[in-house]
């Protein structure tokens, strides 16, 4: 079964720093690889999404991740952040013969200190 | 335009009750998934329809727990005679097509809290 590992339950960081959140998943079969975003008492916002092609995928507010087949890996980066990026991000899996159904990793709650 | 809209927000039980939690999807979108989210948790799939048909419901955690889409658009997650760890945040998501490459739009969830 798909399993997704977020390495960093927390990560405080500074604001206008750069940031790297880790996300590792089990499988090596074909999947779509996304990161989500929520914010308090909201629901998930998708942020970025990996499908095929070009390994460094740009999503919104200045995020980036770069699907790596190797280490089966899919980090988050942001160079410089703001404290509006503080917020729980959600890496997410999904099998290409399962309909679409997530595997969720457990979160990296996301604190910006200015 | 709307976007996932869910019912309540909040929902308050005692244990032994049953609860009908709803969500109206994006207008036209085929797929539907409904996700469990325990505090401090990611969200864990529970079950997944096309149009009305329910093609997966494996996530659901036990025959307490029924889902149903009759007119493919609007769907009812109903838990029968409810336990204390059925306390959790039950998100809704719909994507435009059945493709699992499809990105899913999210609501923003009923917060269920059993007594």
């Amino acid at each position: 079964a798909q399993s997704v590992t977020q390495l960093d339950s927390q990560v405080p960081v500074f604001e206008e720093a750069p940031v790297e959140l880790r996300c590792n998943y089990s499988s090596s079969v074909s999947v779509y690889l996304f990161w989500y975003v929520q914010y308090p008492n909201q629901g998930l916002q998708l942020l970025l999404k990996y499908l095929s092609g070009s390994t460094l995928v740009k999503g919104i507010n200045g995020f980036e991740a770069e699907f790596n087949k190797s280490q089966t890996s899919f980090h988050l980066r942001k160079p410089s952040v703001h404290i509006s990026d503080t917020a729980e991000y959600f890496c997410a899996v999904s099998d290409r013969n399962q309909g679409g159904k997530l595997i969720f990793g457990q979160g990296t709650e996301l604190s910006v200190k200015p | 335009g709307a976007g996932v809209s869910q019912s309540p927000r909040y929902k308050v039980a005692k244990r032994g009750q049953d609860v009908a939690l709803r969500c109206d999807p994006i207008s036209g979108h085929v797929s539907l998934f409904w996700y469990q989210q325990a505090l401090g948790q990611g969200p864990e799939f529970l079950t997944y329809f096309q149009n009305e048909a329910q093609l997966d419901k494996s996530g659901l955690p036990s025959d307490r727990f029924f889902a149903e889409r009759p007119e493919g658009s609007v769907s009812t997650l109903k838990i029968q005679r409810t336990q204390q760890e059925d306390s959790a945040v039950y998100l809704c998501a719909s994507s435009s097509r059945g493709d699992s490459n499809q990105p899913q739009h999210f609501g923003d969830g009923t917060r269920l809290s059993i007594l």
